[in-house]
């Protein structure tokens, strides 16, 4: 069945410092999502990426969607305390997303 | 507008004991799903609602029954709870399968 699997599972910055994490399907996607859960919280949208190598930004925040719409990134520029939390990436099969196992971000002052 | 209402907020259910997990949205979305969150498992999906009436299995549906009798309300029963079951349950919505997804708040549920 569809796997989805990001990288790293953590990763701890100095704030002002840039982050990245991958996400790869072992399926070609329809599209892809993002979330952000901050810690006790549920996770809450970002954005979706529907074309083959797209790219989006919010902010110090950019999305990539690959050539063969089978992963993609996220990374953020310049991190700060806020930005703390653990990324998912969402993976569209047939009807269903698959969620990434997540990437937690912890930030240091 | 309340969004998605996840009840209860906490749980503890004894091995073998059954219970129904609830959500329900107020957004007229089509799309539901239940996911179970476990440290370092990401989010899983039991079942998933396409619409009123259509419901089909997830990554893990085994221990779960759902079913969706309106557009708003779709219940997560368990059957016959067992330690393995011991998680964090979110339910989701979205206005169509393309959409990104609203999420309760979650229910912590221990099995003891």
């Amino acid at each position: 069945g569809q796997q989805v699997m990001q990288i790293p599972q953590y990763q701890h910055v100095q704030e002002g410092e840039d982050f990245t994490t991958y996400c790869n399907s072992s399926t070609t996607l329809s599209n892809i999502q993002w979330y952000k859960q901050r810690p006790g919280g549920h996770p809450v949208f970002l954005i979706q990426l529907v074309k083959s190598g797209e790219v989006k930004k919010q902010k110090r925040l950019t999305f990539q969607f690959g050539e063969a719409k089978k992963n993609s990134s996220l990374h953020i520029t310049a991190t700060q305390t806020t930005d703390v939390g653990t990324y998912f990436c969402a993976g569209r099969g047939t009807y269903k997303y698959i969620f990434g196992t997540g990437t937690r971000l912890k930030v240091l002052a | 507008n309340a969004g998605v209402t996840q009840t209860p907020k906490f749980q503890v259910l004894k091995t073998g004991q059954s219970m129904t997990l609830q959500c329900a949205q107020d957004m007229n979305h089509e799309y539901m799903s239940w996911y179970r969150q476990d440290p370092g498992m990401g989010l899983r999906l039991i079942h998933y609602s396409v619409g009123a009436g259509i419901t089909d299995q997830g990554e893990v549906p085994n221990g779960y029954n759902v079913s969706r009798s309106t557009t708003e309300d779709f219940p997560l029963r368990l059957l016959s709870a067992a330690p393995s079951q011991t998680s964090v349950y979110f339910c989701a919505s979205s206005m169509t399968g393309d959409g990104g997804y609203t999420f309760g708040s979650g229910t912590r549920l221990t099995v003891v």
